[in-house]
């Protein structure tokens, strides 16, 4: 399976202020997801990231909060804009997993965790 | 749009046996899917069932019955490191994953 990154494992932030988290792939993926995860919740999926395009949002995140860039097959990152501490949470990114022959089985890297003050 | 329900939590003896219920809704099935999540760490893919029946890999098994909207997760023998939140998922027909809320099983000794 791929070798997920993401930087940073975990930061602490104050409010009013951005972070971009990186995620780097060691292979070349079509699809690449981010999502967000709060406290002792499930999967919130944010957008879909493709090369090449605009990135697709769910309902509920808009991108002027939660910019996307794809600008390769191995990488993406994905800005938490002007936060708040209703921010904090893990962010996680996904690919494709193609070990079980199912296009929609995800893999997932190791999450960044984000503390807004 | 996909509606999934599990169950909060579940508590169990170390060498006993869980079994985790998803019940989905969803307006076209593609599969569904389990994955653990250790405390602090990434969800991990656990299976993937399509068909009817029930699906083993060694103490882990996933039955589907597809007519009844419902799955579940049987863990076997259970260990201390079993302990993790499982998480429900089905596809949204474009490449997409829909998760269901999560289930914290906690093994007890």
């Amino acid at each position: 399976s791929a070798v997920i990154s993401q930087k940073p494992s975990r930061d602490i932030c104050q409010r009013g202020t951005s972070l971009t988290i990186q995620c780097q792939v060691d292979s070349q993926v079509t699809m690449m997801f981010w999502y967000r995860q709060q406290p002792g919740q499930s999967l919130t999926l944010i957008a879909t990231a493709n090369q090449g395009s605009e990135a697709t949002y769910e309902s509920g995140f808009v991108i002027d909060k939660f910019p996307i860039s794809r600008p390769n097959l191995t990488f993406s990152t994905l800005t938490v804009s002007n936060m708040s501490p209703e921010d904090s949470s893990i962010y996680l990114c996904s690919v494709e997993d193609p070990r079980t022959g199912v296009q929609e089985t995800q893999y997932f890297g190791p999450g960044t965790r984000l503390l807004v003050l | 749009g996909q509606n999934i329900d599990q169950p909060t939590e579940m508590t169990a003896t170390e060498g006993a046996i869980v079994q985790i219920n998803c019940t989905y809704q969803t307006s076209g099935f593609n599969g569904l899917f389990w994955y653990q999540q250790h405390a602090g760490e990434a969800p991990t893919f656990l299976s993937y069932n399509v068909l009817d029946g029930l699906e083993e890999k060694g103490r882990f098994s996933s039955f589907l019955s597809r007519s009844k909207g419902y799955s579940y997760l049987l863990l076997k023998e259970l260990q201390m490191k079993d302990s993790a939140s499982y998480l429900c998922a089905v596809p949204r027909g474009d490449y997409k994953l829909s998760f269901g809320a999560g289930t914290t099983v906690t093994v007890r000794a």
